[in-house]
């Protein structure tokens, strides 16, 4: 059954530097998203990405977060200036089409830790 | 607007017995509403899904959920608990006012005794 993959499982950086979070969607879709979930808190949305642009963010997808499809298989998450506060796992998931009714396949997540 | 409750943080069950995890949702318009599984250091993986079909959905690994508009709720239920289905549970909504964007609940840990 196909899947979405996460790399790294885990990542270890220092605040102030850059992090990229790499994810492959499942092949045939067109939708992709990535959630983030603090710990102990809900899974929270940050945005959607579909025709090589952002169809809708949250209000936590600030300046410092960016998405990228460089290429027909990746879709990364750029968090450029990493706080503190942006620990937590990350959630890529993509859909074959944008209805709500639409299922969501999410990848394992990456947890990210920021000292 | 839309929200969900999901009104315990851990369930604790002894293998063989029921499993009821409780949902309740908040809604302009008719929803969707799925609940998704994850396992240690898995994704989050889709257990069912009601998308104004049957109020009666059946999932996978023997879980249903029913649809009950009258009590804004969409509980999870398995006749008999595993080991196995020791996990995190995630109940979502999506789909209110047109927005694809889904709403998660804060999670319910099932907890499998032996």
């Amino acid at each position: 059954e196909p899947e979405v993959t996460q790399t790294p499982s885990h990542q270890v950086t220092q605040m102030g530097q850059e992090v990229i979070l790499r994810c492959v969607p499942i092949s045939n879709h067109l939708y992709f998203y990535w959630y983030r979930q603090i710990l102990g808190q809900k899974v929270e949305f940050l945005v959607s990405f579909y025709n090589n642009e952002i169809s809708e963010k949250s209000e936590i997808f600030d300046d410092q977060f960016s998405v990228e499809r460089p290429d027909g298989s990746n879709f990364t998450l750029k968090i450029r200036s990493t706080k503190l506060e942006d620990s937590a796992m990350y959630f890529c998931a993509s859909s074959g089409t944008l209805a709500g009714q639409e299922t969501q396949y999410f990848g394992p997540g990456t947890r990210l830790l920021v000292l | 607007a839309q929200s969900v409750t999901q009104l315990d943080s851990h369930v604790s069950v002894s293998e063989g017995t029921p499993v009821l995890l409780r949902c309740n949702y908040s809604s302009s318009y008719s929803p969707s509403l799925f609940w998704y599984v994850q396992h240690p250091n898995k994704g989050l993986q889709l257990l069912l899904k009601y998308t104004s079909a049957a109020t009666l959905v059946k999932g996978i690994n023997g879980f249903e959920a029913e649809f009950k508009k009258s009590e804004t709720s969409f509980h999870l239920t398995k006749p008999s608990a595993h080991m196995s289905d020791a996990a995190e549970y995630f109940c979502v909504v999506s789909g209110s006012g047109g927005s694809y964007i889904p709403t998660f609940g804060r999670g319910t840990s099932l907890i499998v005794h032996p």
